[in-house]
């Protein structure tokens, strides 16, 4: 069944504690990106990685990070510096070149 | 930076009702439009895209879309809507050619009443 995964579905954590998230993709494309999503504000890009050990940030990057060691994998850790964490995180993927992107079922994130 | 706007947050309509969600963009090059939907409980999924050509495009479920570069506009429109058509839409633009992620309106609430 090919797809996107992220766990977990629901995560909560302690204020100041740094969390990550998985995206896993077995579509076999090239890149991938994080997106976060806030109620009213649509979705506004994180992170994108069109290669295997290469990422670059997008619109609100501070206070995030990522890594690309496998095609298949793009997990971001949100740190303690991000000032408003509580969202509902995606992941999407596609192939380089075409521009249609693939989400998965996101991860909703509650900082207590 | 490009941005995207969708003029209407919130739209209530009956079933059978006409639809027309309004969509604008930002950048003047060559762009990428998309409409993506996110049904209750479910997945962000594409609905339609324009790359090039015919700048009617038909998606799934009945929905089209009318490209006017002169306008900056990409509306999207459903001649009679159905309940199961609540949900929330976003128009994405991509000017990078695929390279750099995509830029989302704020969203649509549409809710349809039987």
């Amino acid at each position: 069944d090919g797809g996107i995964t992220q766990s977990p579905k629901y995560l909560f954590r302690k204020e100041g504690q740094n969390v990550t998230l998985s995206c896993e993709q077995n579509l076999n494309h090239d890149a991938m990106y994080w997106y976060r999503q806030d109620p009213g504000q649509g979705l506004r890009l994180i992170y994108y990685s069109q290669i295997v050990n290469d990422f670059q940030k997008g619109d609100i990057a501070e206070g995030y990070s990522v890594s690309r060691e496998k095609k298949e994998s793009f997990p971001l850790t949100v740190t303690s510096a991000q000032k408003n964490p509580t969202a509902f995180y995606l992941c999407a993927s596609g192939d380089r070149g075409i521009d249609t992107q693939y989400f998965g079922p996101g991860t909703r994130l509650t900082v207590l | 930076a490009q941005s995207v706007s969708q003029h209407n947050h919130h739209v209530i309509l009956s079933e059978a009702a006409s639809l027309e969600l309004g969509c604008n963009y930002s950048y003047g090059g060559t762009v990428n439009l998309f409409w993506y939907v996110q049904y209750p409980g479910q997945h962000l999924q594409l609905l339609l895209k324009y790359f090039s050509g015919d700048p009617l495009v038909k998606g799934i479920k009945g929905f089209e879309a009318e490209f006017i570069k002169s306008k900056f506009s990409f509306n999207l429109r459903k001649p009679s809507v159905q309940w199961s058509d609540t949900a929330e839409y976003f128009c994405a633009v991509d000017s990078g050619g695929g390279a750099d992620g995509l830029t989302f309106g704020k969203g649509t609430h549409l809710i349809i009443q039987p």
